[in-house]
This record gives C-alpha cells, structure tokens and sequence, in this order.
C-alpha cells in the first residue's frame, strides 16, 4: 500500500518556541492532505485540509495563525505549531489522499509535549 | 454532529471472528462507508470501503444493509494483534467534500 512518512515521530519544546512537523507521500501524489490531532483516550479530531497550491481549509475553532499548513508541493505538507504552549501537547497526525481521493493514508503520527 | 454509530467496546476470542456494527442512517446516496483502525500511539491503518455492496479483501468483509442505514465489519478470524480501535466512517468518495471525520469507534480487544 501506499506509504506516507511523518516526521519527527517525538518532539520535545519550551513553552513559546515553534515547532514544524512534516508529512511525506513516498510513492503517490497527494493532491489533499488533512491534518488531525488527538488528545489522549479521544478520537481524531480533523484540523484543516490542504490541497496542493491553494491555502488550507481550517475547521472551526482551529486557529490558522497558530497551526500554520504548507501543502507547496504534491509530495510534502508542513504543520508549524507557533509560539507552542503546553495546551498545544498532542499526538498530531498527518494523512494524504491522491486524485481518485479512494482512501487516505495516515502517517505514523507526531507526539508534540510543550514544556 | 456524529454521523455514525458504534457501541464503545466489544470483546472476541482469538480465532473467532468479529463482527463490529455500525449505524449510519443519515447516509446520504452518494456517501460511501469507510473502516479504518487504530492502533495504540499509531495513526490510523485503512481496512476496506464500500457503497451499497458487500466488499471482501485481504483484511476484512464489509456487509452494508439493503437500506445502507447499517453496515458490518467482519474480521473473519480475529488475532491479537486485531486489538485497536475500530472506526466506521462515512463520505464522500471525491471532490471539496471529501474528508473523513473520526466518530469515538469501537475498542475491540481479542482475548486469548
């Protein structure tokens, strides 16, 4: 199946500095990428949509200016989480779909801990 | 608002197979019915989809009523590592309406 890598896998950071997570589709071209994160015992809550060259689709109550997402190429999109706080820790998730939009495929996840 | 239905946990013996329901009776017709699980501190693993007929692959069968109001997943011969949390979605196949929007799922633990 289709692979998508998400990196770092574990990230560690002070209170009020940024963090970048990355989401990679090795072997396919994805034209919408969805970010969620998850809180611990919760389900998956969806933050926004990418689609390639456009700006992202934000769901209510997720702030734009905090979760910053870059979808510049077919392959990789970016979550920047700015000025981080420890409200901000959660298991962040990364899936990407291609053009026949059949099913997504999810990263491995990324553990945010605000300090 | 949840679009989907799913009894918060279920239990099966290992061998045995699982049958995991879902209610979705909102569905409308161009909405397709997806599975996917997770696995503790793992992102989400796609087991199968459908529209209205009864899907079969390597993982797992997909029975979808005649109503398409419910479906079932069937994990014909459940093992440990089946243990995670199961959930049944409902979207739209393509376009600007497309995502998938994660209910609370089932936690299906497989005993030995």
């Amino acid at each position: 199946g289709a692979v998508v890598s998400q990196h770092p896998s574990r990230v560690i950071c002070k209170s009020g500095t940024s963090v970048k997570i990355e989401c990679r589709s090795l072997d396919f071209q994805a034209t919408t990428m969805f970010w969620y994160r998850q809180f611990p015992k919760q389900s998956l809550m969806l933050m926004a949509t990418s689609n390639e060259g456009s700006k992202a689709t934000y769901e209510q109550g997720v702030e734009k200016d905090k979760f910053l997402i870059n979808h510049a190429s077919l392959t990789l999109s970016t979550l920047t989480v700015t000025s981080a706080h420890p409200e901000d820790s959660s298991f962040y998730i990364c899936s990407a779909a291609g053009h026949l939009n059949e099913k997504l495929f999810f990263g491995s996840g990324t553990q945010l801990s605000v300090l | 608002d949840a679009k989907t239905t799913q009894p918060p946990s279920m239990d099966c013996a290992e061998g045995r197979a699982a049958n995991l329901p879902c209610n979705h009776s909102t569905i409308s017709g161009n909405e397709y019915v997806y599975w996917y699980r997770q696995i503790h501190s793992q992102g989400p693993q796609y087991i199968i989809h459908g529209l209205k007929n009864n899907e079969t692959n390597e993982m797992a069968s997909l029975i979808i009523t005649e109503d398409r109001k419910s479906s079932t997943l069937i994990l014909p011969h459940a093992t440990l590592r089946d243990t995670a949390v199961y959930y049944c979605i409902v979207s739209f196949f393509r376009g600007s309406n497309y995502k998938l929007t994660f209910g609370k799922g089932t936690l299906l633990t497989v005993n030995p």
